[in-house]
């Protein structure tokens, strides 16, 4: 099994970039998933395939993966995006799917 | 309009059974692999089942293999989650999430609003 480890918190400003980690043993050898989860709400997809942003998803989503770390970049960052953020590898022989999730405060 | 409607969820004795259902309408179901996935109070997401389009694959994770068991009835556009000899662990919001293709890749692109599952003990 394999663990993706996610920061449990992240801050940043209005108007800057935030910038969300996961972190496994040659994750870029995985495809990594991003959600978004509101206080509850049920999650949404913002990145799947590393990079892809579905429909409806701000061009300021974006994401990144190589070697160890995949990373969810958040560009001009709005009190809308405060939110917990999970990434994802599939792998139904792991004990985890989901990474520990990330809460992004928006100071 | 992709919708997933959860029922079933409710407050049940340690051991005890339940069945979640997931109703689809909105897309094509037996084209989509689906899965269910789990939040317990103030914790994180935890995949815990998905099946194929068809129904002939299915996974589970290691906390739930031996009592919980996914189907679906494409008839009915309905997949299901039958839970047996339940623990207090499994107490938890469950969502219906639907894959991005017919096997299971993993990736949900829609979710439902969630069914409360309460196991008292």
């Amino acid at each position: 099994s394999y663990v993706l480890t996610q920061p449990p918190s992240v801050s940043v400003a209005p108007g800057k970039t935030a910038r969300i980690t996961c972190e496994r043993n040659n994750i870029g050898s995985y495809s990594v998933h991003w959600y978004q989860q509101k206080p509850g709400q049920a999650p949404v997809l913002v990145i799947s395939y590393d990079s892809d942003r579905p429909s409806g998803i701000p061009e300021r989503f974006s994401g990144s993966n190589s070697g160890n770390t995949a990373t969810l970049t958040i560009s001009r960052v709005e009190a809308g995006d405060e939110a917990d953020y999970y990434c994802q590898v599939w792998d139904p022989s792991s004990d985890q799917v989901f990474g520990g999730g990330t809460k992004l405060t928006v100071l | 309009e992709v919708q997933l409607l959860e029922s079933g969820g409710g407050l049940v004795q340690r051991g005890g059974s339940l069945r979640l259902s997931c109703a689809a309408s909105g897309f094509t179901f037996s084209t989509y692999a689906m899965s269910w996935v789990r939040q317990a109070p103030g914790k994180g997401l935890e995949w815990v089942s998905g099946i194929s389009g068809s129904g002939d694959s299915t996974y589970s994770a290691d906390s739930v293999k031996g009592r919980f068991t996914i189907s679906r009835d494409n008839s009915k556009n309905t997949m299901y989650l039958q839970m047996n000899n339940l623990r207090a662990e499994d107490t938890a919001i469950y969502y219906c999430a639907k894959d991005l293709d017919t096997p299971i890749r993993g990736v949900f692109d829609y979710w439902g609003q969630g069914t409360l599952v309460t196991v008292s003990s």
